[in-house]
């Protein structure tokens, strides 16, 4: 089983639609979450941490239930410039160190007009 | 502030040769993390520089090794390149502490991309 899981994608969306995205985690020890948007042969940029009680940026929702080792990200009234592939990343802290990153494939989303 | 910048952009070798990666992290961080991000993949982590030293890795072969430097630059060097070696190398300095989670947030440089022919 892999690390982080997340939905294979694509997804294809029209304008305005809400999308949501889906990602397991395999180890309990995981500390921190956060998802990453990662443009078309650019680098990832952190697009928000994800925190136990949940948490909204804008447009933007992310839940965490460490419970199941779930976590979702929910992009309501989709734009163009969201198209882009949305990253899982999940940390695990050994001995109070940040310990790396762990990193999902990645969930594709299209946007069209 | 430059940010994360990473050399050379692109490059291309051979099978067998040796490559060296440079990276200069952002103002004022002292970590950098090496990944390896093969085509429609996550990035894979391959190690973490801190006080010039190796402080963590990832499962990759002895032919991945790096160095960081007093400036807290580093480097990736491959010997004996493979064909599955190609990839967009990721470099990552340790930013801000999220608030919340206490979590040191990377920021990552655009990438050098390797293609081993």
């Amino acid at each position: 089983r892999k690390e982080v899981e997340q939905d294979p994608g694509p997804f294809n969306v029209p304008e305005g639609a809400t999308v949501a995205f889906n990602c397991t985690y395999s180890n309990s020890a995981s500390q921190s979450f956060f998802w990453y948007r990662q443009d078309c042969r650019k680098e990832p940029k952190l697009l928000m941490s994800v925190y136990s009680s949940g948490n909204e940026d804008g447009r933007f929702t992310a839940q965490l239930n460490r419970a199941s080792q779930y976590i979702s990200l929910l992009i309501r009234d989709s734009k163009l410039s969201d198209s882009a592939t949305y990253l899982c990343v999940v940390n695990i802290n050994y001995g109070g160190s940040q310990g790396n990153l762990i990193f999902g494939k990645g969930t594709k989303l299209s946007v069209k007009p | 502030d430059a940010g994360v910048t990473q050399s050379p952009t692109h490059l291309i070798k051979t099978r067998g040769q040796q490559v060296t990666l440079r990276c200069s992290p952002k103002s004022g961080h002292d970590t950098v993390s090496w990944y390896q991000q093969a085509l429609g993949q996550g990035p894979q982590f391959i190690f973490q520089y801190y006080e010039e030293e190796e402080r963590q890795r990832g499962n990759f072969p002895d032919r991945f090794s790096g160095h960081q430097f007093p400036n807290y630059s580093s480097e990736l060097n491959v010997n004996a390149l493979l064909l599955g070696d190609s990839a967009l190398y990721l470099c990552a300095s340790r930013g801000s502490r999220d608030s919340f989670s206490g979590a040191n947030v990377l920021t990552f440089g655009a990438g050098s991309r390797l293609t081993v022919l």
